[in-house]
Parts: structure tokens; sequence; C-alpha cells
């Protein structure tokens, strides 16, 4: 099966910084790489499917990037509100694998 | 407007089976592919299998491979879960969670809390 990494596992940033999570899968995935943003205690929420594309009511400050095994979800300016655990998944083939999270604070 | 809501709370001893639901509702139910992910307490998420409501094949995450069962009933538009030989390791709150097409699992139920414990 295809493993999915994330780095950093933590990260904390002050408001209005530039922040970047990179996800990498152990083979090839054609682009079906998804990212979700998981704040506490609630559900997760689609950010980013087909490594860029933008779910429909997610803040353009949120943007994805990357191709093949290597992924990068990028928050150009962040906000109090996006302080969560961001996940990213492949989903070109079962199993639908998600990375161990990257969880984001302010500073 | 989409929605998929799950049914409610359990608590279930060791070895014992738990059936979780999931209604949808706002869609064609027959049109798109229900997952289970299931996230313990302070964990990350964890993909279990995927059901198409269309004809009920089903695919499932190796380790949960003999004690995993997942149903469908095309007149309710209701997925069902079935978990089996529960275990502590097993308490867990438990999504459904719909593809559509290309994109990720855009919408999921509310998440349904097992508790595994004598």
């Amino acid at each position: 099966d295809i493993q999915m990494t994330q780095s950093p596992s933590s990260l904390s940033a002050s408001v209005g910084d530039r922040v970047t999570i990179t996800c990498r899968a152990s083979q090839g995935i054609n682009n079906f790489l998804a990212w979700y943003q998981q704040k506490p205690g609630k559900v997760p929420k689609l950010l980013i499917y087909t490594a860029s594309t933008l779910q429909s009511g997610v803040p353009s400050r949120f943007s994805g990037s990357g191709s093949g095994t290597d992924f990068t979800l990028t928050i150009s300016s962040l906000q109090p509100e996006d302080v969560a655990t961001y996940y990213c998944q492949k989903y070109n083939s079962a199993p639908f694998t998600f990375g161990p999270g990257t969880k984001v604070d302010i500073k | 407007q989409v929605q998929l809501v799950q049914s409610g709370a359990e608590v279930k001893k060791p070895g014992a089976s738990v059936n979780v639901s999931c209604k949808a509702s706002g869609y064609t139910f027959t049109s798109h592919y229900m997952h289970w992910v299931r996230q313990a307490p302070g964990q990350g998420l964890e993909w279990m299998g995927i059901i198409n409501p269309t004809d009920g094949s089903t695919s499932y995450a190796q380790r949960f491979q003999g004690r995993i069962a997942m149903t469908r009933d095309r007149s309710t538009s209701i997925v069902y879960m079935e978990l089996s030989s529960l275990r502590s390791e097993d308490t867990a709150v438990y999504y459904c969670a719909r593809r559509m097409g290309p994109t990720g699992f855009d919408y999921w139920g509310q998440g349904t809390l097992v508790t595994v414990s004598s």
C-alpha cells in the first residue's frame, strides 16, 4: 500500500505568516490528493482536491500544489480561525489513506 | 441540501458488534460512493472502507478485513457499517463521508462515538 507522510507534525506561526505543509506519497498518485482541515471537536472539511483545486467556499489564502509524490498546502496569510489540524489524503484508489496530520496554531 | 445524518453514540463491551448508520439526503443516493473513516481520541483520520450504493460492492482496509461489513438500503438511502469483535482500541468517532467524482470527501456525517469498555 502507498504510505502518506506529512511534515511538520506541528507548527506555530504568527497571524499573517505564510505557512507551508508538505505531504509525500510513497508512490505516484496521479494528483488524486486532497487536503482537509479539522478544527477541534469538528468534522473534517475538504479544502483542496486534485492537489490544487480549491473547494467551493474555501478562502483564497489556501492553495495547493505538487504532483506525483510531493504536495504542498500553503496558507498565504495565517488567520486565527485557521487553527486546526490539516490532513492530506490520497484517493486515486483504495486504500484511501490519510497522512498523519499537521497541527497548526498561533504563536 | 446534502446531508449525511448518522446514528447516535454507542457503548459496547469487548467482543460485541456495533452497527452505525448513515442516512443520505439532498442528492441521488446511487450517484456517489460512500466511505467510512474513524478517528480514535486524540488521533488522526483512518480510512476504513468504501461501498458503492448502486450495487453494494465494497472494499475494506486490510486491517479491518474479516470483522467489518458495509451494506446499504437503496429504498431508504441509508448505508450501514458493522464492526464486530470490538476491542478497546476501536473506541473512536466513526464518520461516513461522500466522495463526489474527482474530488475528495466533500460531505461528512456528524460522527458517531463508539465506546468499547467492559
